[in-house]
């Protein structure tokens, strides 16, 4: 299996920009977490789906950000409009099935800098 | 709801020694405990898992975790470190029934050191 996949890998964009954010999952998992890691605040829970449909969004910082799950193999994280103090890695991860907590898998990252 | 805490942002050790991270945890109910460990400009890997049965955890890389419910601890260990585990190591706890949501500490920076 390739693991969690995301794209792009580095992403530099001028401030009032919209950005997307994408991740494909690991076949057969039926979970995904989108995190964001910053210096200041660590690893930050944005939102996460359970079989395509969000659980907990309570994460997202402001309206800015949302999340998509069309399928169980691509989830995006959008920003509109994209400001400077969204600057950050942002993580994609999936675990499952089911509630067994056999851990998640990490992409390697989407490194987002909103000049 | 759950919560971890990582006392040491930093922990400096020579190449060869001994090395353990600390970790305690807080939580009303049962718990599920990880560490994981992540390179620079990665993504972070699973090093081990605590779920149920023996205390003491064995993961990849030579790293051990023993769960210590009456003190709430998951430390971490490893008896002879080398430079290429030079890492951040994250902490983190599920509530069993939880619906996988993990919940992550601060991070601990191991610089391992010739």
């Amino acid at each position: 299996d390739a693991g969690v996949i995301q794209s792009p890998r580095h992403e530099v964009t001028e401030m009032g920009q919209e950005v997307t954010l994408r991740c494909k999952p690991i076949s057969g998992h039926d979970y995904l977490f989108w995190y964001r890691q910053t210096m200041m605040r660590g690893l930050e829970l944005l939102i996460y789906f359970n079989n395509n449909v969000p659980i907990d969004d309570s994460g997202m910082p402001e309206d800015r950000f949302s999340a998509k799950m069309p399928n169980a193999s691509f989830s995006t994280l959008k920003i509109q409009p994209s400001e400077p103090r969204d600057s950050a890695v942002y993580f994609c991860a999936s675990t499952g099935p089911g509630q067994g907590n056999y851990g998640y898998t990490f992409g390697s990252g989407t490194r987002l800098t909103v000049v | 709801a759950q919560s971890v805490t990582q006392l040491d942002s930093q922990v400096p050790v020579f190449e060869e020694a001994p090395v353990e991270l600390r970790c305690n945890y807080s939580s009303s109910v049962s718990v599920y405990l990880f560490w994981y460990v992540q390179y620079p400009n990665q993504g972070l890997q699973l090093l081990l898992k605590y779920l149920s049965g023996s205390t003491l955890v064995k993961g990849i890389n030579g790293f051990e975790a023993e769960f210590n419910k009456s003190q709430t601890s998951f430390h971490l260990r490893k008896p002879s470190v080398h430079i290429s585990d030079t890492a951040e190591y994250f902490c983190a706890v599920s509530e069993t029934g939880g619906g996988n949501k993990l919940t992550f500490g601060t991070g601990t920076q191991l610089k391992v050191e010739l």
